[in-house]
């Protein structure tokens, strides 16, 4: 079975310019989350959805990043502008539907953004 | 405020040396302690799950422990390719997940 599918997994734009990762999660998860994962820390929530609805969007900075899912599969993550602040590594990561397995994720590769 | 707290950052270790990871939490209406291994460049990977104090879960080389306050990773005769950063993550009440910084562990052949 395919696991969690990122990409692109290498960027590298100037700041000020938009980008867009994307994300497939496993076939038959509701749960879908997208995390930043800054050099030598662990990974934080930027966003969760539970089908197409998110459900805690608390910390994504709203006045520059943006977060669709598409009929509750495919998801998208948008940051216009890019800062350079940024620049950093964005995992999806994906869990089941029973209940207690909150902590169960499965994570893609993540897309690494460098932002000059 | 929910925080989790791992030590050391970074062990380096001989191979066949066991040690221990620490990591210590303080979470309101805790729903379990996970355990990850991420290697670079990949995303972390599930190992263990634990819901309640005095659980232990193994595999392999591994030995995950819980307490009221903090978990272990125990880490029995290690390998070179256990080499990685061990990450452990608290599951708070309103579902959200709250990882700590990780320990790099270096195993040396």
């Amino acid at each position: 079975e395919a696991g969690v599918v990122q990409s692109p997994r290498y960027k590298i734009i100037e700041k000020k310019q938009p980008v867009a990762f994307w994300c497939n999660p496993i076939s038959g998860h509701n749960t879908l989350y997208w995390y930043r994962q800054n050099l030598g820390q662990g990974p934080e929530l930027l966003i969760r959805y539970e089908n197409e609805e998110a459900v805690d969007d608390s910390q994504l900075p709203k006045d520059r990043f943006s977060a669709e899912r598409l009929k509750g599969v495919d998801s998208t993550l948008k940051i216009q502008p890019a800062e350079l602040g940024d620049s950093a590594v964005y995992l999806c990561a994906s869990g089941g539907s029973r209940r207690g397995d909150t902590g169960e994720l499965f994570f893609g590769e993540g897309s690494r953004l460098t932002v000059l | 405020e929910d925080q989790v707290t791992q030590s050391p950052e970074a062990l380096r270790l001989q191979e066949g040396e066991s040690s221990s990871l620490n990591c210590s939490y303080t979470v309101s209406g805790l729903r379990g302690l996970f355990w990850y291994r991420q290697d670079p460049g990949k995303g972390p990977e599930f190992l263990f799950t634990l819901y309640s104090a005095g659980e232990e879960k193994e595999k392999e080389r591994l030995k995950a422990t819980l307490t009221k306050k903090e978990s272990f990773l125990h880490i029995t005769a290690p390998k070179p390719e256990d080499s990685a950063t061990y990450l452990c993550a608290a599951g708070g009440s309103q579902g959200n997940l709250i990882f700590g910084k990780g320990t790099k562990l270096s195993v040396k052949p």
